[in-house]
C-alpha cells in the first residue's frame, strides 16, 4: 500500500459527459502527479502541482483540467469526454516538487466513455 | 530535448535465469534516472534510481541498474528470475532543469517455469 488514495475504482460514462477523479496523496506529500494510461499511448505525464500550485505540464488536453486543494487533495476533471479517453489515470505524490524525487503510485482510477 | 527508449516491448525468461531489461535515454543535462514496476491491476512502484552519485545501483527485490554514460543506458538486470517478477517495467528519465518526467514505453516480463 502506497498511502495515496484515489476514488472512484471504476468509472463508466457516456461521450460528451463530465467526471471528476479524485487522489488524497500521501500524508506529508506536498506534490501530486496524473497520468494517463492506455495501450495505445502508453503512460502518458498529464500535470504536476506543487502545494496547491501548478508546477508542471504534460500532454494534457484543453478538456482536462486539475487542481490542488488546500488540504493536498486533488482532483482531475475531464469534460467532453470521448471514447479514446477511455484509459487507467494515476495518481502519485511525492515530498517535494523536483521531478528526481520517487513518485508514489495510486492504484488508479479505470475510466470507461460508452 | 530528453527522451526514453526501452528496446523490448516483451521479455521472456526462465524462472532461475538471469534478466536484463534495455533502457537508452537522451538529455541535454545531467539525468535522473528511474525504473518503476508494475504488477497487473497495480500502480506502479519504485525499483530503483539513480540521481548522479554510484554509477551502479541496488533497488529492491534482488534488481540492479548500471548508468553507463558513454553509452547513454540504464539497463536493468536480475541474476535469477522469480515467478514474482512478472510485470510491466518502465524506465524513467527525469532532468531537474525543466523537471520534465518521461516514461518509456515499457517492457512486459514474462517468466517461464
Amino acid at each position: 500500500d502506497s498511502g495515496v488514495t484515489q476514488t472512484p475504482k471504476h468509472l463508466i460514462t457516456a461521450t460528451g459527459q463530465r467526471v471528476t477523479l479524485r487522489c488524497s496523496p500521501r500524508s506529508g506529500d506536498l506534490s501530486v502527479y496524473w497520468y494517463q494510461q492506455s495501450l495505445d499511448q502508453g503512460l502518458q505525464f498529464l500535470i504536476q502541482y506543487y502545494n496547491g500550485e501548478e508546477r508542471a505540464k504534460g500532454n494534457i488536453l484543453e478538456r482536462f483540467s486539475a487542481q490542488q486543494f488546500p488540504d493536498l487533495h486533488s482532483e482531475l476533471n475531464l469534460s467532453s469526454l470521448e471514447l479514446g479517453d477511455s484509459a487507467l489515470y494515476f495518481c502519485a505524490s511525492s515530498a517535494s516538487g523536483t521531478s528526481y524525487n520517487e513518485q508514489f503510485f495510486g492504484p488508479g482510477t479505470r475510466l470507461t466513455v460508452l | 530535448a530528453q527522451s526514453v527508449t526501452q528496446l523490448d516491448s516483451h521479455v521472456s525468461v526462465s524462472e532461475g535465469t538471469p534478466v536484463l531489461l534495455r533502457c537508452n535515454y537522451s538529455s541535454s543535462y545531467s539525468p535522473s534516472l528511474f525504473w518503476y514496476v508494475q504488477h497487473p491491476n497495480k500502480g506502479l512502484q519504485l525499483l530503483l534510481k539513480y540521481t548522479s552519485a554510484a554509477t551502479l545501483v541496488k533497488g529492491i527485490n534482488g534488481f540492479e541498474a548500471e548508468f553507463k554514460k558513454s553509452e547513454t543506458s540504464f539497463h536493468l538486470t536480475k541474476p535469477s528470475a522469480h515467478m514474482s517478477d512478472a510485470a510491466e517495467y518502465f524506465c524513467v528519465v527525469s532532468v531537474g532543469r525543466d523537471d520534465k518526467i518521461i516514461f518509456g514505453k515499457g517492457t512486459r516480463l514474462h517468466i517461464l517455469p
